[in-house]
């Protein structure tokens, strides 16, 4: 059963198109939730962390939001750049724990 | 400062052979986790350690795959009798340990390929 669901699977956008990548858990006990990007042929890179329901990140054209059933990467005015997929994990318990991971979402930006 | 490095960044091998994977973490990390990634797949845990010590090998698949950590730093993970079934991208990652803040930051991936 999965823990972590991501969707869409994969998403096309045209440059300055705005869209939201979802994804939900079916965890209890959670520690936090994490954002990550990954390029193709290289490690996912640390986005963002939340912990909380209501709790809201921002970098720059991204911004993370969470509930206590799903969390939500809004990208708003995308570049190309921004192509690449994300993935979403969460973390159970407390201290350092493995992540569990979603299958994450592609994301192509179209100039 | 230096992020997490992996060597090699590709392997390929002949199924049957032994294969070392190294993964030398962020400086000061105390936590180091080691997960597989196939491909259209998010990573899946393997083994993680706190210092020198596994706390955690549910992740590994059967006893062909090993890991260790002798020093508190460096890890090497081993494959013995490698099978196609192996070839997957293995991503090393690590975090610091206390505060609020458990973020893993991950290295480039090893790329393995049993043929």
């Amino acid at each position: 059963e999965d823990q972590v669901t991501q969707s869409p699977e994969a998403l096309r956008l045209q440059e300055g198109e705005s869209s939201s990548l979802n994804c939900s858990y079916t965890v209890s006990g959670l520690r936090g939730l994490f954002w990550y990007r990954q390029d193709p042929g290289k490690g996912p890179e640390f986005l963002f962390t939340l912990y909380s329901a209501g709790e809201e990140k921002e970098k720059e054209r991204l911004k993370a939001t969470l509930t206590k059933k799903e969390s939500f990467l809004h990208i708003t005015a995308p570049k190309p750049e921004d192509s690449a997929t994300y993935l979403c994990a969460v973390q159970m318990t407390s201290g350092n724990t493995p992540l569990v991971f979603g299958k994450g979402t592609r994301l192509s930006v179209i100039a | 400062g230096a992020g997490v490095s992996q060597t090699p960044s590709n392997k390929v091998t002949e199924k049957g052979k032994y294969v070392e994977l190294r993964c030398d973490p962020i400086s000061g990390h105390t936590a180091l986790y080691w997960y597989r990634q196939s491909l259209g797949q998010g990573p899946e845990f393997l083994i993680y350690f706190q210092g020198t010590g596994a706390a955690d090998d549910s992740g590994l698949p059967n006893d062909r795959f090993f890991a260790v950590r002798p020093e508190g730093s460096v890890s090497t993970l081993k494959i013995q009798r490698t099978e196609r079934g192996d070839s997957a991208v293995y991503l090393c990652a690590s975090s610091s340990t206390g505060g609020k803040s458990y973020e893993q930051y991950f290295g480039p991936g090893t790329r393995l390929t049993v043929t």
